[in-house]
């Protein structure tokens, strides 16, 4: 695709239920992030692919957090049993996956999670 | 662990005025870059720095990565109202993976 795509745009959750969050990211980049940015903060890290395989999910903040990709392609963030302190805005990023210049990540739109 | 300081946290100026925002790691970088998110928006790239000492320039805006690659800075001449938005540097230590370490943002904002 053109860009990063992310759905949905927003979510409004009860406490307690599951929420999944996809990530498309740009056709051919094999590096995937996913970070959270609550309000007016920066981004906090939370795992990345390289291909299907995650070599970093030093970011995950509990084992309610989980993420998968297939395909080498597209990207599921999933939380289970949401708290109201996981409202932020879930913020995907792609980049070609190699090393020197022309390595920047791509964002997505992201995803504003709302936990009531 | 690895973390990459960035002050200020905000810098308020008049429009027209000069703006600095900088970064510093405790341990050498490999590589730095720059992104900026404006309000509402996602962060997005403004360049990469990979050279001890290297400057680069784009218009208005002055990027400089340190002699020991563990500094690196933004400077803005005559802001503008478009230059608003929060500024993040984002390192990457040695290694294979391509993960960025994000300092935590510096807030312009420019009063007209």
């Amino acid at each position: 695709g053109a860009g990063v795509s992310q759905s949905p745009s927003n979510k409004v959750t009860e406490k307690g239920k599951d929420v999944e969050l996809r990530c498309d990211p740009i056709s051919g980049h094999t590096a995937l992030y996913w970070y959270r940015q609550s309000l007016g903060q920066g981004l906090e890290f939370l795992i990345y692919f390289q291909g299907n395989s995650a070599p970093d999910k030093s970011g995950l903040p509990s084992d309610r957090f989980s993420a998968e990709r297939t395909g080498g392609s597209v990207s599921t963030l999933t939380i289970q049993r949401t708290q109201q302190e996981d409202s932020a805005v879930y913020l995907c990023a792609s980049s070609l996956g190699r090393a020197g210049p022309g390595n920047e990540q791509f964002f997505g739109p992201g995803t504003r999670l709302t936990v009531l | 662990g690895q973390q990459v300081m960035q002050i200020p946290q905000y810098q308020h100026v008049q429009e027209g005025e000069d703006f600095t925002t900088y970064c510093n790691s405790s341990t050498t970088l490999s590589n730095i870059q720059w992104y900026k998110q404006r309000p509402g928006g996602h962060p997005v790239f403004l360049i990469q720095l990979v050279k001890s000492g290297e400057v680069k320039k784009q218009k208005r805006l002055t990027f400089q990565f340190g002699e020991a690659k563990k500094n690196s800075s933004l400077h803005i001449t005559a802001t503008q109202t478009t230059d608003v938005g929060t500024y993040f540097c984002a390192g990457k230590y040695g290694g294979s993976n391509y993960k960025l370490t994000f300092g935590k943002g510096t807030l312009l904002t420019v009063n007209p």
